[in-house]
């Protein structure tokens, strides 16, 4: 099914443990990026790629790593958890830069998001 | 620094009344807005956005938003909202390569 699909919906780990959160889109977008959710702050972004191997840093960065072997696979790693990293991530996949130009659709379109606990 | 400000954390409106959730933006922000809806435990699905042209944009389920540049606001309506409105919104500008978030506005209809 073409589409954006994030895995595991749902994670519940320990701290300074390594995770790894996975996000897939079928539409060949060039661009993808990583929110997390946490209320009273809506959606911070934490990585985005503009393109396979390019990658750059958001709003919220520290704790995580990214990358983007291939253009349809955009994996979030936490390399070791801690309690603050508790969130809703999403990721998300735009065709072009949401600055727009080119003709391009510009928005982004989300995942359904991977609820994450560390205890 | 770029922003996009949702100036109600919740709204309360009853079944059929009009509502109104408002969003400021800075004026580094390019202007392409968005408004967002999310749904319990889903994920963020586009309602409308405003690229150029018309000032007023229609989107879906009725919702519509106007593009004031004077005031810099982007702010969403409904005429008469439905109990299955209840849900999140969040309106969003462009940044250089990446979108910008309020923090949200939930709205809650009830009967």
């Amino acid at each position: 099914d073409a589409g954006i699909t994030q895995s595991p919906r749902y994670k519940i780990t320990e701290t300074g443990r390594q995770v790894t959160l996975m996000c897939h889109q079928t539409w060949s977008h060039s661009y993808m990026f990583w929110y997390r959710q946490d209320l009273g702050h809506g959606l911070r972004l934490i990585y985005y790629s503009a393109a396979a191997d390019i990658t750059d840093k958001g709003e919220v960065p520290d704790g995580y790593v990214v990358s983007r072997s291939k253009t349809e696979n955009f994996p979030l790693t936490l390399e070791s958890a801690t309690r603050s990293q508790t969130s809703v991530y999403f990721c998300a996949s735009s065709e072009s830069s949401p600055r727009g130009g080119g003709g391009g659709r510009t928005e982004a379109f989300f995942g359904q998001g991977t609820r994450l606990t560390v205890v | 620094a770029q922003s996009v400000t949702q100036l109600d954390s919740q709204v309360p409106v009853f079944e059929e009344a009009p509502v109104e959730l408002r969003c400021n933006y800075s004026s580094s922000v390019s202007v392409y807005l968005f408004w967002y809806v999310q749904y319990p435990n889903q994920g963020l699905q586009l309602l409308l956005k405003y690229l150029s042209g018309s000032t007023l944009v229609k989107g879906i389920n009725g919702f519509e938003a106007e593009f004031n540049k004077s005031q810099t606001s982007f702010h969403l309506r409904k005429p008469s909202v439905h109990i299955s409105d209840t849900a999140e919104y969040f309106c969003a500008g462009t940044g250089f390569q990446k979108l910008v978030f309020g923090t949200g506005t939930r709205l809650l209809v009830s009967p």
